[in-house]
């Protein structure tokens, strides 16, 4: 069976430091993989998805970052964050050349900014 | 793309079956329409999906009429459990264009 992986779970850091996030699945090959983020109450925002290694296709511009180093592995990054990249971090994976958009999500990471 | 509408929040009572209603005016020929159902502090959990006319599952119907303007997610004979918030997206078949309803809240209540 597939599952995803998001860590850490929760995380407080300050205005201008860097960031990292990661997401990895075990159970599936080739997936195609999606970040979103989520503020407080409000809906999903994609950010970035890949449907391959190195291949990233971002949504909103703004100061974050994906990589996939690996077929399961899918990171985000900034280098300094803003107090509005504060949310909730979702990576999702679904079955590639699919048009059924079943995408499986992760725990997810709670991020704070200060 | 297709601009998306749903109700903020609906209430009702166990045992009644719910109808959640997403507008998607603009939607094109080639997207398909899916219903995500999420609970606090989880990711998002897929429920249905479909392309026209009617689409059941041990959970839920989706009933999309000829023009696909709209779609309707039915929860037959609900439970306090199905208290979630519940996401309509519109997602292109070709190009991984996905819009993303605001979510409608749900509430059931005893």
């Amino acid at each position: 069976s597939q599952t995803i992986h998001q860590w850490p779970a929760t995380l407080v850091q300050p205005v201008g430091s860097p960031l990292s996030l990661e997401c990895t699945v075990e159970g599936t090959s080739n997936p195609n993989l999606y970040w979103y983020r989520q503020a407080a109450g409000r809906g999903l925002q994609l950010l970035f998805y890949s449907v391959g290694i190195g291949q990233i296709s971002s949504e909103v511009p703004q100061n974050l970052s994906a990589s996939r180093p690996q077929d399961r592995q899918f990171i985000l990054s900034s280098k300094k964050l803003l107090l509005s990249d504060s949310g909730f971090y979702l990576c999702a994976w679904e079955r590639a050349g699919t048009t059924v958009y079943e995408q499986y999500f992760g725990p997810g990471t709670r991020l704070t900014v200060t | 793309l297709a601009k998306i509408t749903q109700p903020i929040s609906m209430d009702s009572y166990e045992g009644q079956e719910v109808n959640i209603t997403c507008s998607h005016n603009n939607i094109a020929t080639n997207d398909y329409i899916t219903w995500y159902q999420q609970f606090p502090s989880q990711g998002p959990r897929f429920i249905i999906q479909g392309y026209k006319t009617k689409v059941t599952n041990e959970v839920a119907s989706l009933f999309i009429p000829a023009d696909r303007k709209s779609s309707t997610l039915s929860l037959p004979r609900v439970s306090l459990s199905d208290t979630a918030v519940y996401y309509c997206l519109v997602a292109s078949g070709s190009n991984y264009q996905l819009i993303w309803g605001a979510g409608t809240k749900l509430i059931i209540k005893p």
